[in-house]
């Protein structure tokens, strides 16, 4: 099955600086992924996500960045803010069989912005 | 408003306990699911529903049962809660497979 690797865990930046996380996968079939932001005690919540028809997608602050053949993606958070401050998820989502479609987290990233 | 409902917010039950955590959709989803997830930490899939009268099994074992006899109601049930199953439970939802998931609020279930 599908095996995606975070990196890293926890991460600490100053306000207005960049954050980037780095997520890989291992089946070359994947061909979806989302990123969640989770605010401490909140659910998870859709920011950003690419197709892998497509090489880079940008909304605003938030960038992804797909490389197909590498099998790794990455999240940018250009000038950050207190309020980005939250666990960051990736996720791969691959067809499995028998019209099922199943979607690989990552352990998710820390994300501390300070001000 | 269209939203995903889960209830209870936070659940304290003792050992040996049956409990059932609900949760509802509002927005037509065909798709739901549940997660265990300790407060920050990674997402574990435990059951998953494609349509009314389908439910599967995920990647986590879990001594839990799902059950889907309408489209916007997928319940959890837990025979017999334990320490073990101390955690916080994530129902999700989708318009289908292949797009990105609405989350519910969770239930923060603490068994004593």
């Amino acid at each position: 099955g599908e095996n995606v690797e975070q990196h890293p865990s926890t991460l600490s930046v100053q306000e207005g600086d960049s954050a980037v996380i780095k997520c890989t996968y291992s089946d070359s079939a994947s061909n979806y992924f989302p990123w969640y932001k989770q605010e401490l005690g909140k659910r998870p919540q859709l920011i950003i996500d690419i197709r892998s028809n497509v090489g880079e997608k940008k909304d605003q602050r938030i960038a992804v960045t797909l490389n197909k053949t590498a099998k790794h993606f990455s999240l940018h958070i250009t000038e950050t803010q207190p309020e980005d401050s939250a666990v960051y998820f990736c996720a791969s989502q691959a067809y499995s069989g028998a019209g099922s479609y199943q979607l690989t987290f990552g352990k998710g990233t820390k994300l501390s912005v300070i001000p | 408003e269209a939203d995903i409902y889960q209830t209870p917010r936070y659940l304290v039950i003792g050992t040996g306990k049956k409990i059932t955590l609900e949760c509802s959709q509002t927005m037509g989803h065909d798709k739901m699911y549940w997660y265990q997830q300790d407060p920050g930490m990674e997402l574990h899939l435990i059951h998953y529903s494609y349509g009314v009268n389908s439910t599967e099994k995920g990647d986590l074992s879990s001594e839990s049962t799902v059950s889907r006899i309408r489209t916007e109601h997928f319940p959890l049930t837990l025979e017999s809660a334990r320490p073990s199953h101390t955690s916080q439970y994530l129902c999700a939802s989708s318009v289908t497979g292949r797009s990105p998931l609405h989350f519910g609020n969770g239930t923060r279930l603490t068994v004593t």
